[in-house]
């Protein structure tokens, strides 16, 4: 049974650095691209990017500038976002999505709940 | 890309069937197959209900139906449930290999 578990809530202060990790289990790790997607409160779905997790090559969607950065780590079968220099828009809750079938997300992280605030 | 539009509510009676409109570009949804609908309920991850314009997963409902017209996307929700009360959000595949969501759509149950 496929498993995305993500890390628990962050509060930064703007201009501070987070990391969100996404830990997978289940199925073979490198065969399948990890997307990210930000839910601003109140919001729609957004989609920012995926990673290649074969290879490491991130692919960011438009919009979301150099401060968002998809790294992962294939001996613990996980994958990071980290957002450098937080803004208080960053406050978002951050999901992590297997993808499925070329284009879905079938199995979703539980989301991560990033709060920037002074 | 910019988000598909989508209404922002819909609400209906148990049992009454209602649709939720998807309008996208020729970028996007008219020009490919691979749009999707989820299913979204308070404090949860999202979950995927519709995919290929059409097919349903394993599990989901044949009370979920989608279809696809030019540049916009429908999903239906027959037979109407409490549990269906929920956001519903449409995703294409769009050009330069992005994906794109629409704004969502909060199904009310009467």
């Amino acid at each position: 049974q496929v498993h995305l578990v993500q890390s628990g809530s962050e509060l930064k202060k703007p201009g501070a650095s987070v990391t969100v990790s996404c830990k997978a289990s289940g199925y073979s790790f490198s065969d399948y691209a990890i997307n990210w997607v930000r839910q601003a409160p109140g919001q729609g779905l957004e989609w920012m990017g995926w990673i290649n997790t074969k290879t490491g090559s991130p692919t960011y969607a438009q919009g979301f500038p150099g401060r968002f950065v998809f790294s992962l780590d294939t001996s613990v079968n996980t994958v990071y976002l980290q957002i450098s220099d937080l803004k208080a828009e960053d406050t978002a809750v951050y999901y992590c999505a297997k993808i499925w079938s070329g284009s879905y997300f079938y199995d979703w992280g539980q989301g991560t709940l990033v709060t920037v605030s002074s | 890309q910019s988000a598909l539009t989508q209404p922002a509510s819909v609400s209906g009676s148990p049992g009454q069937s209602i649709t939720i409109s998807c309008s996208g570009t020729s970028t996007d949804i008219g020009n490919y197959k691979y749009v999707s609908w989820y299913q979204q309920h308070p404090g949860k991850a999202p979950k995927l209900m519709i995919y290929d314009v059409s097919s349903r997963p394993l599990g989901v409902s044949n009370r979920f139906s989608g279809s696809k017209s030019g540049n916009t996307a429908s999903l239906t929700i027959s037979g109407l449930q409490a549990d269906d009360e929920a956001d519903y959000y449409c995703s294409s595949y769009a050009a330069n290999s992005a994906l794109i969501f629409g704004g969502g759509t909060t199904v009310t149950v009467l």
